[in-house]
């Protein structure tokens, strides 16, 4: 049972123009929402988060936005860059779901930015 | 500052038998996690240790995997028996371990590649 899905296994975008990354999860108890960066060989790097309280946050490029209702956050990358070009993870918690000390991780989006 | 170190970077090993992975975390962080990530799949947490609290295991996938932080630094990741199924990346993270993990920034390691024949 994946709780946090990431449909798009891929994603390419030219420079300059703006990346959104899409994440939907299923439990109703995750109020916290990460966002992690993964080049190859490397272990994910911890890019910006939200709380279930906000439903947007953003940091320099990097704007986060959060649809309660509809489960679902995004990323956007705006203006996208080629050093962007990783592997991005959306991940949840949930100090209520029973294992506070558990991040759940969707399967990844790998974003290409071109020149 | 040093990052979290994981060892060795690679290792291939024949199906039952046991292997070891290592994992060094930052020094000063309370919280260790070891996850591990399969071809096509997120990260799967296995278990975390947070100071002299007992760990949380509720990821392990099987009696076959165990884990153990010595002196609240050092861990290291024991799959007795290997299968096939458990070629994998396993990465370690760590975290200062000052509030509900959940919130806390996870700092990786770069992973061990295993590869079960």
């Amino acid at each position: 049972d994946q709780q946090v899905k990431q449909n798009s296994p891929s994603l390419s975008v030219q420079e300059g123009r703006i990346s959104i990354l899409n994440c939907d999860y299923t439990n109703s108890m995750f109020d916290y929402f990460l966002w992690y960066k993964k080049y190859p060989a490397e272990g994910p790097t911890f890019l910006i988060s939200i709380s279930s309280i906000k439903d947007k946050n953003e940091d320099g490029r990097f704007t986060v936005f959060l649809n309660k209702s509809a489960k679902h956050l995004s990323l956007h990358i705006v203006p996208s860059q080629p050093g962007d070009s990783a592997v991005y993870f959306c991940a949840a918690s949930g100090f209520y779901t029973g294992t506070a000390s558990k991040l759940t991780f969707g399967t990844g989006t790998r974003l290409q930015v071109t020149l | 500052g040093a990052g979290v170190s994981q060892s060795p970077s690679n290792k291939v090993t024949e199906k039952g038998k046991d292997v070891e992975l290592r994992c060094d975390p930052i020094s000063g962080h309370t919280a260790l996690y070891w996850y591990r990530q399969s071809l096509g799949q997120g990260l799967e947490f296995l278990i975390y240790f947070q100071g002299n609290s007992a760990p949380d295991k509720s990821g392990l996938p099987s009696d076959r995997f165990s884990a153990e932080r010595t002196g609240g630094s050092v861990s290291t990741l024991t799959i007795q028996r290997t299968q096939q199924e458990d070629s994998a990346v396993y990465l370690c993270a760590s975290s200062l371990g000052d509030r509900w993990a959940g919130k806390e920034t996870q700092y990786f390691g770069p992973g061990t590649r295993l590869l079960v024949l």
